[in-house]
């Protein structure tokens, strides 16, 4: 069964940092783009960043880059989002995705939540 | 990419079908004639799932009764006959273009 977990998301103050993790099971993790997505409260989702299988390819949403890094381990079926000088706007639900455009393959994990407040 | 969905509010009776519009800015049809655009399916209080990949071809465990169709700049997701399961806030997304983005969702209740 594939299984996408996230973790380390929480309460910060504007301009903090924050990593979130997303452990992959059950799947060849090393076969696939990784993708975050976030849901800002009662709001619709957006992409937010992606990496290539070999991590050689890395792409991001205007409103993160140079504050958001993404990463991942293959040899620990993890990837990350690095997530620094956060603002209020960045407040949102950040799921982790596995992912292909054109065939029987697409799965979420249950979200982590980040909240950005003074 | 914009993507535009209609009706944002969508009352559907039980049994009846429904069906949501979805129209991108711009053509979403790579080199190759491929056409990425997907719908998902968000019910209250979980993460999204996705119904249909390219225009029309439903993902695992997709009940026959979601189906997909269109080209060019105008795409339609059909609900044949509305269950209560399919409750939720439905999603069209393009693939084609970095950042890929979502159109503004339309809430699906029941009548």
């Amino acid at each position: 069964e594939v299984q996408l977990v996230e973790s380390g998301g929480g309460l910060v103050q504007p301009g903090e940092s924050l990593r979130l993790s997303c452990a992959a099971s059950g799947f060849t993790f090393s076969s696939y783009w990784m993708f975050w997505v976030r849901q800002a409260p009662g709001k619709g989702l957006e992409w937010v960043a992606n990496i290539r299988q070999d991590g050689s390819e890395k792409n991001y949403v205007d409103s993160v880059k140079g504050r958001f890094t993404i990463s991942r381990d293959n040899a620990k079926n993890s990837f990350y989002l690095q997530m620094n000088s956060l603002r209020a706007e960045d407040t949102a639900i950040y799921y982790c995705i596995t992912l292909s455009r054109a065939i029987k393959w697409c799965h979420w994990g249950q979200g982590t939540q980040v909240t950005v407040s003074s | 990419v914009v993507l535009t969905q209609s009706p944002l509010s969508l009352p559907v009776t039980l049994g009846q079908p429904a069906s949501i519009s979805c129209r991108p800015s711009q053509s979403l049809v790579d080199s190759a004639g491929n056409t990425f655009l997907s719908w998902f399916q968000q019910r209250p209080g979980q993460s999204p799932r996705r119904l249909i990949y390219m225009v029309s071809n439903r993902d695992s465990g997709v009940p026959d009764r979601f189906s997909g169709s269109g080209s060019g700049t105008n795409f339609t997701l059909k609900i044949s006959r509305m269950e209560a399961d399919d409750v939720a806030i439905y999603y069209c997304m393009q693939g084609k273009y970095w950042p890929w983005t979502f159109g503004q969702g339309t809430k699906v209740e029941i009548k």
